[in-house]
């Protein structure tokens, strides 16, 4: 089966753009559509993104998600980074038979 | 609005089987519209998808605890449990419970994601 590798922590400053990448170890990043969760500490994962790119209701128009068939990842782009955005992410994926598949997860510092 | 509430001891000893409850409020889990699937997460590390059921009683299971897996359903009081068999060490973690929603684009491919979540059980495998 595949694995989805993300980078383990991030960090940028207040107001600026950052970018969580997760790409695929083999088959095509477009087989099968990309979710990406967001957990505070102490919570429980949220979908931010579903469908590579719809964001989940209430979530602000500051998160984008994205496919890129050339580098075969996904990416979730959070701009104008706000202190609560301080959290781990994760993207998501299936298998040919259904099975879900999370990546490692990325923490995001916001400075 | 659903909620969700996993229940179960938070201690099992080694070899011993696992067995939570997750009872939803606020939805139909016989309803077919939605699956319900069981995720785990040890201390500070990241996620892992146990499995999910249907409500026809249709199951996925993570190939990798599939042998010691088994989610079942009980409508008549809105539940839906997991049972994970020969436990060790490994298997501690931050048990969730989950609303899981297919979905399909225009092209007819389908996804998957968890779009409610229980606030999550602790589940410590010791002696």
């Amino acid at each position: 089966n595949f694995m989805l590798t993300q980078p383990q922590s991030v960090s940028e400053s207040p107001g600026k753009t950052v970018t969580i990448s997760c790409t695929r170890s083999s088959g095509s990043i477009a087989s099968y559509h990309v979710q990406w969760y967001q957990q505070r500490p102490g919570s429980s994962p949220t979908v931010v993104i579903y469908e590579d790119h719809q964001r989940s209701s209430g979530v602000p128009d500051r998160f984008s998600g994205s496919i890129d068939s050339s580098s075969n990842s996904a990416s979730l782009t959070i701009s104008g980074l706000r202190t609560e955005d301080e959290a781990d992410y994760y993207c998501q994926s299936c298998d040919s038979n259904s099975n879900l598949i999370f990546g490692g997860g990325t923490k995001l510092t916001v400075l | 609005q659903v909620q969700l509430q996993e229940s179960g001891p938070g201690l099992v000893k080694p070899s011993q089987t696992l067995s939570l409850t997750c009872t939803v409020s606020g939805d139909s889990i016989g309803r077919n519209s939605y699956y319900w699937s069981w995720i785990r997460q040890p201390a500070g590390k990241g996620l892992e998808w146990i499995g999910r059921i249907y409500a026809t009683g249709n199951t996925n299971y993570n190939p990798s605890l599939k042998s010691r897996v088994t989610i079942s359903l009980d409508t008549s009081k809105t539940q839906f449990s997991l049972k994970l068999s020969s436990v060790s060490a490994a298997d501690t973690a931050v048990y969730f419970c989950a609303r899981e929603r297919e979905g399909s684009d225009w092209s007819g491919d389908y996804y998957y994601y968890m779009d409610v979540w229980g606030e999550g059980t602790t589940v410590t495998v010791s002696s």
